[in-house]
């Protein structure tokens, strides 16, 4: 009940590609879905998040997609460039106070030049 | 300008000798969770403050110990590091007025 599951384990795209990582998950509770970017050997940063009452959410090049009946969300890239390379989790968290994010298994994205 | 500090960066330490991390932050947010990462795999929570209350995690093992003096200062101790305890670990802050954490960069542990 308390998973994320993050799909794919490792994800390949030349440059201007469109990755998506997909994350699906059971706590109906879960009321915040983030995701986090991080580099090797760096702390993962907030990359982009959203809540349920939407279902699209654009920062950038960065966009999620949130299925609420389906339990799952998405993060697509546009434009992809070499730099995006990463790590990438979904995490997801329910209520206010001291949230206690639940991360997926991560992603690991390269965009080949 | 960094928001959460981790120090070290980078620690070695003897196979079952006491080792500290430390983590301190310039937001004075209440609270402040210390995360265990092996290599390849999402973060996992060991425990957190929120303000001083202290609140383990079931499967923490009682090696790993966390004293708060400050809400600018967490401290992680682990007691006796085995092998196994090797990995980055992240300190995380968060308010209730805001969403989502905000991360160091970590500490990386070495265990020799």
């Amino acid at each position: 009940q308390q998973q994320v599951k993050q799909s794919p384990q490792s994800l390949i795209v030349q440059k201007g590609g469109i990755p998506i990582i997909n994350c699906a998950y059971e706590n109906t509770a879960f009321d915040y879905f983030p995701w986090y970017q991080q580099f090797p050997g760096k702390g993962p940063a907030l990359l982009i998040a959203i809540r349920p009452d939407v279902s699209e959410k654009k920062e950038g090049r960065f966009t999620i997609s949130f299925n609420k009946s389906a339990k799952q969300f998405s993060l697509h890239i546009m434009d992809s460039q070499p730099g995006d390379s990463a790590t990438y989790f979904c995490a997801a968290s329910s209520g206010q106070g001291a949230q206690k994010l639940v991360f997926g298994q991560g992603t690991r994205l390269t965009i080949n030049p | 300008d960094a928001m959460v500090i981790q120090n070290p960066r980078y620690q070695v330490t003897q196979f079952g000798k006491p080792v500290t991390l430390s983590c301190s932050q310039t937001l004075n947010h209440n609270v402040m969770y210390w995360y265990q990462q092996k290599s390849s795999q999402a973060p996992k929570l060991l425990f957190h403050y929120y303000d001083k209350d202290f609140n383990n995690e079931a499967d923490t093992p009682d090696n790993f110990q966390s004293r708060r003096p400050n809400t600018s200062f967490c401290f992680l101790d682990i007691r006796s590091p085995g092998l196994g305890d090797a990995a980055m670990y992240l300190c995380a802050i968060a308010n209730d007025q805001a969403d989502g954490y905000t991360f160091g960069s970590g500490t990386r542990l070495t265990v020799v």
